[in-house]
């Protein structure tokens, strides 16, 4: 069965430091990955997917995903945060063959000042 | 397009009470989704769809029921509401080609005393 990691629940940054949100995956096969953010009180919005083409993503906002088969990672990166990032982000993974999604717990970024 | 509509947003249940959620889609998409959102545990699938008459169970179904009567909407039924039924739900839809993107509504915070 697929499953994903995120590592660290809460992820503080500086306005305009990097921001890092780690996701690892299990998979038997490489699956298609995904990140979302979560603003409060919304439902998820998708941010950028992974289906097997290039393997470094750019989504909305800046953001940008890295698929690294070798270390099962999936990680989110954006140079330089902003307030407006301020949200939960969370990885999912569904596998080939199929569409439901396995979501990892999540990670809520902090954005200061 | 008002893409996957959620009502109500907000409810309270009594014990054993019973409701139904209701999720509709405009986006013409064959599949359709059941989730829960509980605090650092991610979203957990609760039932879906990859057609009207066609449902499924996910990982967590105990306590739902759910039916596809149409393409557009896929509500959830909850028959003898519990307190671990509190939770915030929320509906997706995509659609049928692998890797495709789900898309969500704005939820429904349940809360059962």
């Amino acid at each position: 069965a697929q499953s994903v990691t995120q590592l660290g629940s809460h992820v503080s940054v500086s306005e305009g430091a990097l921001v890092l949100l780690r996701c690892n995956y299990s998979s038997s096969v490489p699956p298609y990955l995904f990140w979302y953010v979560q603003y409060p009180n919304q439902g998820l919005q998708l941010l950028l997917k992974y289906t097997s083409a290039a393997t470094l993503v750019k989504g909305i906002n800046g953001f940008e995903a890295e698929f690294k088969k070798s270390e099962t990672s999936f990680h989110l990166t954006k140079p330089s945060a902003h307030m407006s990032d301020a949200a939960e982000y969370f990885c999912a993974v569904s596998e080939r063959g199929g569409n439901k999604l396995t979501f990892g717990t999540g990670t809520q970024l902090k954005v200061e000042l | 397009n008002a893409g996957v509509t959620q009502t109500p947003k907000f409810r309270i249940l009594k014990i054993g009470q019973s409701m139904t959620l209701q999720c509709a889609q405009d986006m013409n998409h064959n599949y359709m989704y059941w989730y829960r959102q509980d605090p650092g545990m991610g979203l957990k699938l609760i039932y879906y769809s990859v057609g009207a008459g066609i449902t499924d169970k996910g990982e967590v179904p105990n306590g739902y029921n759910v039916s596809r009567s149409t393409t557009e909407d896929f509500p959830l039924r909850l028959e003898l509401a519990a307190p671990s039924q509190t939770s915030v739900y929320f509906c997706a839809s995509s659609g049928q080609l692998d890797g495709e993107t789900q898309y969500f509504g704005p939820g429904t915070r349940l809360l059962v005393l």
